[in-house]
Order: structure tokens, then sequence, then C-alpha cells
């Protein structure tokens, strides 16, 4: 299973974009990555996908380099909602379950 | 949006009894999963379940845990003889593919054993 290593916090102000990185130097050729949100006493929540290069939607952009051995997550302004637990995933590949670290604790400071 | 809905929210028990812990995945999603999350820890996966059997689990998935899919919508959690340690967040999540698809996640239930 690949490891991921990510910062264990990270503060920010409103409006800021905020870029969270993710290293998984052992990812398999056939794994995606996958961020996940989280809010005190709520279940995860997916917030994007991606194989490589970049991936945006409504919520984030993702960038993956061509080597995809670290990703990095970003959240354009972001809000005072936005402080949350924020998890980096790389599947596994043969299982369906998702490994979760201790993430990023986003701080968002008005 | 559909999303997984589960009852209840709370839950206090008496260590060594049981407790069911319920969940309504997504309609249309054939895999379900367990989680757990102890107060201040990761989330630890416990279970996966597909076309009415196991599919995986991991060690903290022990003859005390159970799963069943009792009808075309429920999904529950059995804990036959709760444990002190057994405190903590249970997560149910479906997905319509394994391997990848996008997990979605339910609100959780607190389960406090005393």
């Amino acid at each position: 299973l690949a490891k991921t290593t990510q910062p264990i916090s990270m503060d920010s102000y409103e409006g800021q974009e905020v870029n969270i990185t993710c290293s998984h130097n052992n990812i398999a050729t056939n794994d995606y990555i996958t961020w996940y949100q989280q809010f005190p006493s709520q279940g995860p929540r997916f917030i994007i996908q991606g194989y490589k290069t970049k991936v945006t939607n409504e919520v984030a952009s993702l960038f993956i380099p061509a080597d995809r051995k670290s990703s990095t997550l970003s959240l354009p302004r972001v809000s005072l909602s936005d402080t949350a637990v924020y998890y980096c995933l790389v599947g596994a590949g043969d299982t369906d379950k998702l490994i979760f670290g201790t993430g990023t604790r986003l701080q968002v400071f008005p | 949006e559909p999303e997984v809905t589960q009852t209840p929210s709370h839950q206090v028990t008496q260590m060594g009894q049981e407790v069911i812990l319920r969940c309504v995945p997504i309609s249309n999603h054939l895999y379900f999963y367990w989680y757990r999350q102890i107060l201040g820890q990761k989330v630890e996966f416990l279970v996966s379940f597909y076309n009415n059997e196991i599919s995986e689990k991991s060690e903290i998935f022990d003859d005390q845990f159970s799963v069943e899919r009792p009808d075309g919508s429920n999904f529950t959690l059995k804990i036959r003889s709760t444990k002190l340690e057994d405190s903590a967040m249970y997560f149910c999540a479906s997905s319509g593919m394994r391997d990848q698809e996008t997990q979605y996640f339910g609100p959780g239930t607190r389960l406090l054993v005393l």
C-alpha cells in the first residue's frame, strides 16, 4: 500500500489560496489519488480525485506532477468554513478499503 | 444529492451489551463499508461488504462484530458484547463500485460504552 505524508497542520486567513501537498513515493501505476475533508464529529467528505496532471471541480483543484510521487490540493479563497482536516489517500489497487492517515488540520482565521 | 444516513446519531450502552448500528446507503450503490474513529485518532477501516458477503475485513473486526444487509435498503453493524474500547464514532460508507471509486460517508453514530 502506498504510504502518504502530509503536513500535520496549516494556518491560513480568509480569502487566501491554500495548497496542501501530499507525498506518496510508492504510488502504484493503477492508483488514484483522492482527497477527503472531515469536520469534527462528521464523516469524511469526498473533495476531489485524480490520476495525473490537473483536475478541477467546483470546490478545489488537484495538481499531480508527471512522476505522480506527490500531489497538491489547492483550495481557492478559503473561508472560515474550510477549517477542517484534509486527508490525502492513495488507492491500494487490489483492495477497496480506504487507508486514512492523520491528515492535515487546516485552520482558517478571519 | 443522495446521501448515506445513519441511526442512531448517538448510542450509550453498558459494557457487555449488544448494539446494532444502522445505515441506509445510497440507493444504487453496491459496496458498503464500516469505519470507526476513536476520539482524536485516525479513521480506521473495519469491513467491506458486497453481494451479501464480507469482501474484506480488518483485524479490528473480530468475532464480536458482524454485518448484515437485512433488506434492500439497510446495512447494519452489530457488536455482540461491547467493550469500553469500542467507544468511537462509527461511519458507514457506500460506493457504486470498488477500487478507486469514491466512497460516500454517513454522518456517523457516536457510541459510548460505559
